[in-house]
């Protein structure tokens, strides 16, 4: 069965300290994978999607289809950074997105 | 260019009842996508609605169903509502069904 899995539900780090969160899939085929974020009080935005391979705010992912991993990572975490981070993958033969659980990041100063 | 809205905001049911919650697409896209999100958990795919026809469907019963209209825009319709049906719902517009999706702000549903 298809499954996104994000084993932290919470990170905390400090400013300036270096980010990865952690996101596994099981998918029989060939997945496309994507970081969504939620800022506190704002809506469910895209963060990253692999197949672009764009690094947006600092944040980059790579998909390792060996491990089934497509951790989130960032050199140095800023404050404005403290957010709820899921990770999704998408069917390729359907248009749904099957998320992860979440993990909230905490940045603190 | 608009983003996607979605109405009401919130609203309190009681078991038994039927829920009406409402999506308007992004500007230029023709498909809508509705998620339930449980407190705590990530978002879970109901349906997704493809010029009008409904594309896809997640392990949801019949009593979730939906509509798209002309304009694209989207009905969730929720038939004799339960208590564990109180969540967040979440409407998800994009040009076409595998394109990037661009989420509403979600309409909180309590059941009571």
């Amino acid at each position: 069965a298809q499954r996104v899995t994000q084993p932290e539900k919470l990170l905390s780090v400090f400013k300036g300290a270096p980010v990865e969160l952690k996101c596994n899939y099981s998918y029989s085929g060939s997945p496309e994978l994507f970081w969504y974020v939620q800022y506190s009080r704002q809506r469910l935005q895209l963060l990253l999607r692999h197949i672009s391979r764009e690094s947006i705010k600092g944040f980059t992912a790579d998909l390792n289809k060996g491990e089934t991993s497509f951790h989130l990572k960032k050199p140095f975490a800023q404050e404005e950074d403290s957010a709820m981070y899921y990770c999704a993958l998408s069917q390729r033969s359907q248009g749904n997105l099957i998320f992860g659980k979440g993990t909230k990041l905490s940045v603190k100063p | 260019e608009t983003g996607v809205t979605q109405s009401p905001t919130h609203l309190i049911k009681t078991r038994g009842q039927q829920v009406t919650l409402r999506c308007s697409s992004q500007s230029g896209h023709n498909t809508v996508s509705w998620y339930q999100q449980a407190l705590g958990q990530g978002p879970q795919f109901i349906f997704q609605y493809y010029r009008e026809e409904e594309n896809g469907r997640g392990n949801f019963p019949p009593r979730f169903s939906g509509l798209q209209f002309p304009n694209y825009s989207s009905e969730l319709n929720v038939n004799a509502l339960e208590l564990d049906d109180s969540a967040l719902y979440l409407c998800a517009s994009s040009f076409l069904s595998l394109e990037t999706q661009y989420f509403g702000p979600g309409t909180r549903l309590l059941v009571l």
